[in-house]
């Protein structure tokens, strides 16, 4: 199975702050890579796919980057409503996996 | 709109089977695939597999393979996920999720609002 590593695992940011999390691959996936948000106690919801697409509806202060093994998800301007945690994913090849979590916390 | 509606809370004993719905509306059903993903408390997402609702073709996680079965009914447009030889490793929230077809990338656009399925003596 491709694991994929997320970091860091925790960041405090301040509203409006910039911010980059990372997701790293155990073998190249291309573009096959997805990041989700998810909020207590709901599901998640898809924001970037193929690295670098955004999703219809999503703001566009959220971006993605990176091809082969090293990915990146940026939040150029963090919103209040953007404190939760967020996965990357991978479509390569079955099983599909997800990183273990980004939860991004109020400073 | 694109709606996934899945089946309620659920208490099983070790050993049980569980069975969870997920009835799709808004868009044309036999054009997805519907995924199943897993997340116990406090954990991260884990995929289990997918069903084809065009022709009921499957592909399970390994780590599932043997104990998961996901059928699908087009009249009802509906996907089931059942899990059999239930442990307390297997609490967690169900989600089933949509890959439109046929799509240029595969992504899980629409979610259902999850089941939480309980595993306990």
């Amino acid at each position: 199975d491709i694991q994929l590593t997320q970091s860091p695992s925790s960041l405090s940011a301040s509203v409006e702050d910039r911010v980059t999390i990372t997701c790293r691959t155990s073998q190249s996936i291309s573009t096959y890579l997805n990041w989700y948000q998810q909020k207590p106690g709901k599901a998640p919801k898809l924001l970037i796919y193929a690295a670098s697409s955004l999703q219809s509806g999503v703001p566009s202060r959220f971006s993605g980057s990176g091809s082969g093994t090293d990915f990146t998800l940026t939040i150029s301007s963090l919103q209040p409503e953007d404190f939760a945690i967020y996965y990357c994913q991978q479509t390569y090849t079955t099983p599909w996996t997800f990183g273990q979590g980004t939860k991004v916390e109020i400073k | 709109q694109v709606q996934l509606v899945q089946s309620g809370a659920e208490v099983k004993k070790p050993g049980a089977s569980v069975r969870v719905s997920c009835k799709a509306s808004g868009y044309t059903f036999s054009s997805s695939a519907i995924h199943w993903v897993r997340q116990a408390p406090g954990q991260g997402l884990e995929w289990m597999g997918w069903i084809n609702a065009a022709n009921g073709n499957t592909k399970y996680s390994q780590k599932f393979q043997g104990r998961v079965t996901l059928t699908r009914d087009t009249s009802a447009s509906t996907a089931h996920m059942e899990l059999n030889s239930l442990k307390s490793e297997d609490t967690a929230v169900y989600y089933c999720a949509r890959v439109d077809l046929p799509g240029v990338v595969a992504i899980l656009d629409y979610w259902g609002q999850g089941t939480l399925v309980t595993v306990s003596s």
